[in-house]
């Protein structure tokens, strides 16, 4: 079974600074993925980040930059030059080969402070 | 692109009466859908998968007869809850896959259903 953990359940920071988000994971597959998303207050899932498994290199995507350490199984979301709009819930996930299901770590709240 | 959309956004009702939910995909076609539950301050919590023109795969726990799931097209996914009572009352949330792209194991989340059965 797969498991996603988010250690830090909230987390702040401050305008134009930078915060880094730490997941671990553990799974059996070798072909998996590896997912960042963000729930603003408006609870829409919306999706910052994905990683393939089989890819070394780090995935970026403008402000947001993950640290993917496959042996170590950790999979960290940087977020440079925090915004307001930046504060939300964000979810670490994992999503496996075949059935497709993500399984989530428990959130983590990101507060940016002006 | 890649856009998820839910109806309704917010449903009151009485116990004992049926809620359907519609998910669909609106740019996209999906041949799998997916179906989750947030409490709140919680995570998402997978509740079946639904295959298009299949039935739908369900999470261990989670009642079929209650939580009625139908896929009959590549953009439309229905989540039916039959005679609702309060514990009912939570957060649905659905996603869609893409077909045939090549990030074709993301997810695309709707933003949600918000149920109240009083």
């Amino acid at each position: 079974a797969q498991t996603v953990t988010q250690s830090q359940p909230e987390m702040s920071v401050q305008e134009a600074e930078t915060v880094t988000l730490s997941c671990t994971y553990d799974t059996s597959e070798s072909d998996y993925y590896l997912f960042w998303y963000k729930q603003p207050p408006s609870r829409q899932m919306i999706l910052v980040i994905r990683q393939e498994a089989y890819k070394q290199q780090n995935a970026t995507e403008n402000r947001f930059s993950v640290n993917f350490q496959k042996a170590a199984k950790s999979f960290s979301l940087k977020i440079s030059d925090s915004q307001l709009g930046d504060a939300a819930m964000y979810f670490c996930a994992c999503g496996r080969g075949g059935s497709e299901k993500l399984v989530f770590g428990k959130g983590m709240k990101l507060t940016v402070n002006p | 692109g890649a856009v998820v959309s839910q109806h309704p956004s917010w449903v009151i009702c009485k116990s004992g009466t049926s809620v359907k939910i519609e998910c669909r995909s609106l740019d996209f076609q999906a041949t799998t859908m997916f179906w989750y539950r947030q409490f709140p301050k919680q995570s998402l919590m997978l509740m079946a998968t639904s295959n298009e023109g299949s039935k739908a795969t369900y999470e261990q726990g989670v009642e079929k007869d209650k939580f009625l799931i139908n896929h009959a097209s590549l953009t439309l996914s229905t989540l039916t809850v039959t005679s609702a009572h309060p514990e009912d009352s939570s957060f649905y949330i659905c996603s869609a896959r893409e077909v045939g792209s090549v990030h074709s194991r993301t997810q695309y989340f709707g933003p949600g259903t918000r149920l109240l059965v009083l």
